[in-house]
């Protein structure tokens, strides 16, 4: 019931396409759902980030929409670049200090 | 301001021996995490902090593996005994800490270990 899981494991998208990454959770008692960026040699980083009020929060061309009824929340990168190329981890948190996380995806931009 | 930092930035080491990795906090972050990052994995909890204190222990793999902290600010995790199954990238993270909205996470570049 803690764990959160996450699709596709790897991705390529055409430069300019939409990037889709999926996570879905168990437990009702989260209520942040943020997305991570990760690149190579570097830690996670805080992109994005949702609470369940809210259905759907978007950030330049970064776009968490959120399924309360289905659990799941998904992050669309539009017109994506290759400086997008990088892991994306999703996560979700009940209010303490305890993340989960997802176990992440691998997007590859093409130029 | 600075964010998280931990050294070394690579550390190689042969099978059997003990190894400590550094992690030094955002400045007045109270909370402080260390995760382990498989090839190709998620990031695995080992450990919480709240100040000098270690409430959650409960993702440390074994008793090889242990983490202080000190002055609640840097902190030290051990492995003892290394084996070639803990080659990896450790994660360090710290966050305001003691509040509900207060936990967001900021993560340093990490300490990639190589057991051989």
């Amino acid at each position: 019931q803690q764990q959160v899981k996450q699709s596709p494991q790897s991705l390529i998208v055409q430069k300019g396409g939409i990037s889709i990454i999926n996570c879905a959770y168990e437990n009702t008692a989260f209520d942040y759902f943020p997305w991570y960026q990760q690149f190579p040699g570097k830690g996670p980083a805080l992109l994005i980030a949702i609470r369940p009020d809210v259905s759907e929060k978007k950030e330049g061309r970064f776009t968490i929409s959120f399924n309360k009824s289905a659990k799941q929340f998904s992050l669309h990168i539009m017109d994506s670049q290759p400086g997008d190329s990088a892991t994306y981890f999703c996560a979700a948190n009940s209010g303490t200090y305890k993340y989960i996380f997802g176990t992440g995806t691998r997007l590859k931009v093409l130029a | 301001g600075a964010g998280v930092s931990q050294s070394p930035s690579n550390k190689v080491t042969e099978k059997g021996k003990d190894v400590e990795l550094r992690c030094d906090p955002i400045s007045g972050h109270t909370a402080l995490y260390w995760y382990r990052q498989s090839l190709g994995q998620g990031l695995e909890f080992l450990i919480y902090f709240q100040g000098n204190s270690a409430p959650d222990k409960s993702g440390l793999p074994s008793d090889r593996f242990s983490a202080e902290r000190t002055g609640g600010s840097v902190s030290t995790l051990t492995i003892q005994r290394t084996q070639q199954e803990d080659s990896a990238v450790y994660l360090c993270a710290s966050s305001l800490g003691d509040s509900a909205r207060s936990y967001e996470q900021y993560f340093g570049p990490g300490t990639r270990l190589t057991v051989t």
